[in-house]
């Protein structure tokens, strides 16, 4: 089955500065990677996505790129704020998986004033 | 809109007893999965369902199932539990059943087996 890798699991970074969160999956076939953002106790939450046929894709200070050659693909926050401060977590799906989102084990986020 | 919505928002189970657990998916929406979030980690997928029939089911013991009914909303239900299902269970609908249809999450049920 698919395997998502996510890293780091942790990282600090101060408010303005930018944030890179990388994944890696292992099934060539799957098509669909979603982002989402979990605060504390609260539901995961869908920040931005990417399909296989764009390498690219940016919504404001958030973007994603992603790599199919070498399964690999990445989230990038510019100009962090303290409320970007979250658990992040990168997902990989495709038919052979049954529709699944396969997860990756999600990064910390905190960003400091 | 009404988002996905999931009930109860809390439970506390002895081990060996059974649980079920509710989700309505937002309006229209045909698909519903479940997923089992152990504190730290991420989701990992137990079940989809769409159109009432099972599609997908994760790496998860005959003491998980599942059904969804007419009106789409849908039932987790778990047997003989162990204190290793203690978890937040989420459920997250969507429109249908291809791979880029995003998935939106319900608040989950966090299970807690003693």
């Amino acid at each position: 089955g698919e395997n998502v890798e996510q890293h780091p699991s942790t990282l600090s970074v101060q408010e303005g500065d930018s944030a890179v969160i990388k994944c890696t999956y292992s099934d060539s076939a799957s098509n669909y990677f979603p982002w989402y953002k979990q605060e504390l106790g609260k539901r995961p939450q869908l920040i931005i996505d990417i399909r296989s046929n764009v390498g690219e894709k940016k919504d404001q200070r958030i973007a994603v790129t992603l790599n199919k050659t070498a399964k690999h693909f990445s989230l990038h926050i510019t100009e962090t704020q303290p409320e970007d401060s979250a658990v992040y977590f990168c997902a990989a799906s495709n038919s052979n998986s049954g529709y699944a989102l396969n997860f990756g084990k999600g990064t910390s986020l905190l960003v400091t004033p | 809109d009404a988002g996905v919505t999931q009930s109860p928002t809390h439970l506390i189970k002895t081990r060996g007893q059974q649980v079920t657990l509710r989700c309505s998916p937002i309006s229209g929406h045909k698909s519903v999965s479940w997923y089992q979030q152990v504190l730290g980690q991420g989701p990992q997928f137990i079940f989809q369902y769409y159109e009432k029939e099972e599609r997908g089911r994760g790496n998860f013991p005959d003491r998980f199932s599942a059904r969804q009914f007419p009106n789409y909303s849908s039932e987790l239900n778990v047997n003989a539990l162990l204190l290793g299902d203690s978890a937040l269970y989420l459920c997250a609908s969507s429109l249908g059943l291809a791979t880029t249809d995003t998935q939106y999450f319900g608040p989950g049920t966090r299970l807690t087996v003693l």
